[in-house]
């Protein structure tokens, strides 16, 4: 299994412009998460898909902010207008079944590093 | 609101030496999950603790959990310049996918 797959690896970007963020979950999996990593605020939860339904998107920082998973395998993080401040670390992580019930562990991606300049 | 508290936040240890980290979390839970992050990289999951006076063992890294006491431990024995990294305890709170993460502790093993 090729894991959760993330891109683009590295974006730069200037503020006001558009960024999206993409995410391939392991197939099968059926719950979809978006986190944000920084040195300040550590690991913060955007949101949560299970079978494709956003579940909690209070983690979504404010309007500028869209998430989209229009099938099982695909979702988008979108950020329009970025700003300096949304630069950081956005991991993407999936798991079998619903959310973190049982013994279901999170598998991540690879991240995507954001800098808006 | 679920708050985890991991300490330290940063150590610096001798190849060879013994240490614990610790994880101190605000409500009730009974799942809690061990992650490694190296510098750049992804987070790897390492244990998953769920029920109390659970003890997972894998190389030089054991981990336990005591639920009453809301606490983890994951103790290091001889540690090895390898196990350089960040270590991050996550429990789930009230719903089961919300997974909150501690600060994380930046491990150094020096030779």
């Amino acid at each position: 299994d090729a894991g959760v797959i993330q891109s683009p690896r590295h974006e730069v970007t200037e503020m006001g412009q558009e960024v999206t963020l993409r995410c391939k979950p392991i197939s099968g999996h059926n719950s979809l998460f978006w986190y944000r990593q920084t040195m300040m605020r550590g690991l913060e939860l955007l949101i949560y898909f299970n079978n494709n339904v956003p579940i909690d998107d209070s983690g979504m920082p404010e309007d500028r902010f869209s998430a989209k998973m229009p099938n099982a395998s695909f979702s988008t993080l979108k950020i329009q207008p970025s700003e300096p401040r949304d630069s950081a670390v956005y991991f993407c992580a999936s798991t079998p079944g619903a959310g973190a019930s049982g013994a279901n562990v999170l598998t991540f991606g690879a991240g995507s590093r954001l800098t808006v300049l | 609101e679920l708050k985890v508290e991991q300490n330290p936040l940063f150590l610096s240890m001798q190849e060879g030496k013994n240490y614990t980290i610790y994880c101190n979390y605000s409500t009730t839970s009974d799942r809690l999950y061990w992650y490694r992050q190296d510098p750049g990289k992804s987070l790897e999951s390492l244990f998953v603790l769920l029920s109390n006076g659970a003890v997972k063992q894998e190389g030089r890294l054991m981990a336990s959990l005591d639920t009453k006491a809301r606490l983890s431990t994951l103790h290091i024995t001889a540690a090895v310049h390898d196990l350089s990294a960040t270590y991050f305890c996550a429990v789930v709170g009230g719903s089961n996918y919300k997974l909150t993460f501690g600060k994380g502790t930046l491990l150094t093993v020096n030779p």
